[in-house]
Parts: C-alpha cells; structure tokens; sequence
C-alpha cells in the first residue's frame, strides 16, 4: 500500500526566511504524481505544486520549489522569502497515474509565520 | 472559476441517525473523492469514484457507503452515525490521470455526532 509520511508535525520560520518542509513515500509504482497542498484557516484546500514522478527537474513555483529525490522517495518542499499568508497546513500527497487515481495524503505540517 | 460545493459546512448529528452528505462539482471530473480530517492524522481517504455508478473503497471505508448517480454528485452516507464519526469531511474532484491530476476541494462539513 501506499502511504506518505510528514514527520514535522509543527514547524515555524520568521517573516522573509526560508522553511524546508519535509515528506517521504513509499511505493512500488515506478510513474506516479506527488503534490503539495496548502489549507489555510479558511479550510479550503489549495494545490501549492505538484511534481512528475518521471520528470528528474525539481518543479518551482514561484516562491515555492521542491527537492525531488526518488530513490530515497523524499519530496520536501521549500519556501523561500516566507510570508504571513503563507501559514497554513501543508500537506505531501501523492497519486499513481495508471488505473484508478487514489489520492494519498500525509499527516500534515502545521506552519507558522512570526512577524 | 472552479467549484465544489459541500452542502453544509457545519452538521450536527444523534448517534443512529442516517447522514447523508453531499457533494457537488460543475468542472465534469471523472474522478471524485470522499476524505475525513482529523489532526495528526491528515486526510484519510474514505471512498472515491472514477466514473457513473463505479465506486471504490479508500483506506477507512467501514461505517460508510455512497452514490454517484450522476456525474457531477457525489454523496457519502453514514448509515447509522455514531460519535467516532464526528469529524472534518472533504469532498474533492479531479480529471483523469495524465489530463490534469490536480484535486478541487469543497469547503470542507465540519460533522458532529451527539
């Protein structure tokens, strides 16, 4: 089965720092999607980035960029030049691409932003 | 703009009542997801559906069934509520692999079973 892990439960990082986020998976797929979500206090669940398993380029998004490592199975998420509205929970999911799409998440990390 | 609608954000429930909850998403996604949110342990995957009428368990699917009837509506029933269900529920929708993958969420029914 697959499953993702999130070990940092918490994390904190001041204004204008940069915070990595970590996440790891475990699979047997060789193709497949990961992601990382964001959930404000709103509630609503917005896609931060996403990242092809097949792709070796780490993907970026502006302030955001990944660090892509498939043998080891890891995808953390770095957040440069960290902003207020950037506190949320943040959660790695993870998706294989044949068959029916079973979206996988993690336990989430909780950021905060200190002023 | 994009959209699921959940049909309730806040619900509160009597333990053996039937609970339906409903999902709504105008982008015509083959794909439709029912998760529960409870801290530390993230969103864990209830059922999902990949089309009309085709339903798969997730990885906690006891004490719940659903429906898909229609394309766009996606609904989850708790047969007989009971106070461990008492939780967060997010409904999500998605195309099919390699058309999109990326995953719409509704606002989120925050259930409360008394």
């Amino acid at each position: 089965a697959q499953t993702v892990t999130q070990s940092q439960p918490e994390m904190s990082v001041q204004e204008a720092e940069t915070v990595t986020l970590s996440c790891t998976y475990d699979t047997s797929e060789s193709d497949y999607y990961l992601f990382w979500y964001k959930q404000p206090p709103s509630r609503q669940m917005i896609l931060v980035i996403r990242q092809e398993a097949y792709k070796q380029q780490n993907a970026t998004e502006n302030r955001f960029s990944v660090n892509f490592q498939k043998a080891a199975k890891s995808f953390s998420l770095k957040i440069s030049d960290s902003q207020l509205g950037d506190a949320a929970m943040y959660f790695c999911a993870y998706a294989i691409i044949q068959g029916a799409q079973k979206l996988v998440f993690g336990q989430g990390t909780r950021l905060t932003i200190n002023p | 703009d994009v959209k699921v609608t959940q049909s309730s954000r806040y619900l509160v429930k009597r333990t053996g009542e039937k609970v339906f909850l409903e999902c709504v998403q105008d982008m015509d996604h083959e794909n439709m997801f029912w998760y529960r949110q409870d801290p530390g342990l993230g969103l864990r995957l209830i059922y999902f559906s990949y089309d009309v009428k085709m339903k798969e368990k997730g990885d906690i699917p006891e004490g719940y069934s659903v429906s898909r009837e229609k394309k766009e509506r996606f609904s989850l029933i708790l047969e007989s509520a009971s106070t461990n269900q008492t939780s967060m529920y997010l409904c999500a929708s998605s195309l099919q692999p390699r058309m999109g993958t990326e995953a719409f969420f509704g606002q989120g029914t925050r259930l409360t079973v008394v």
